[in-house]
């Protein structure tokens, strides 16, 4: 069974560009969270999506967005990117509403 | 909200040494509660998890932990240590009402360093 794969592993993104995500998840998990994972701040939620509908949302400015797809994919876009967004950006998944979380390899992405 | 505070940032042990590695959370509500483990340029990986019953969970790895609701702790522990356990770990919780929150809090981290 494969696990959750995210991609791009790396990216390098200039100051003000935008960027694009991908998480595809475990065959038929319909939830996808997205964490972000920086030095300081640790690991910190960002949203989850459950059916293609946004459920939850952490605090991160509206520059942060992302969406899922009829086959539970899922991807988050940052707009406007600064330096302070260079982070490992890690995406959940899960199949029901209480089961454990499977977490994918991450992006890194870094922000120059 | 939850909070969770992993006491210390980093661990250092010998190896076939036994180790615990502290977690203190802050809930309003009943939670769940989680270790994961994260290697170097990797996702995070469950070890173990609390969501009720017998508080002595017993995880992978040779990895167990309990849970104890009047000190709001839920610290990890091997009784003896492998050069591939070092890594980082994470204590995390969640509201244990289900339905749509679905948000994991995480605390910093411990670095546990094995050394020969």
């Amino acid at each position: 069974k494969a696990g959750v794969t995210q991609t791009p592993r790396y990216l390098i993104k200039t100051r003000g560009q935008q960027v694009t995500l991908s998480c595809s998840p475990i065959s038929g998990h319909r939830s996808v969270s997205w964490y972000q994972q920086t030095p300081g701040q640790g690991l910190q939620f960002l949203f989850e999506y459950f059916s293609e509908t946004q459920r939850n949302k952490g605090n991160f400015p509206g520059r942060f967005s992302g969406r899922q797809f009829s086959n539970s994919r899922s991807e988050m876009n940052v707009s406007t990117l600064e330096l302070g967004d260079s982070a490992l950006y890690l995406c959940a998944t899960r199949s029901g509403i209480d089961t454990e979380a499977f977490f994918g390899q991450g992006t890194r992405l870094t922000v120059v | 909200a939850q909070s969770v505070t992993q006491l210390d940032s980093q661990v250092p042990v010998f190896e076939e040494a036994p180790v615990e590695l502290r977690c203190n959370y802050s809930s309003s509500v009943s939670v769940y509660l989680f270790w994961y483990v994260q290697y170097p340029n990797q996702g995070l990986q469950l070890l173990l998890k609390y969501l009720s019953g017998s508080t002595l969970v017993k995880g992978i790895n040779g990895f167990e932990a309990e849970f104890n609701k009047s000190q709001t702790s839920f610290h990890l522990r091997k009784p003896s240590v492998h050069i591939s356990d070092t890594a980082e770990y994470f204590c995390a919780v969640r509201p244990n009402s289900g339905g749509s929150n679905y948000k994991l809090t995480f605390g910093k981290g411990t670095l546990l360093t094995v050394n020969p």
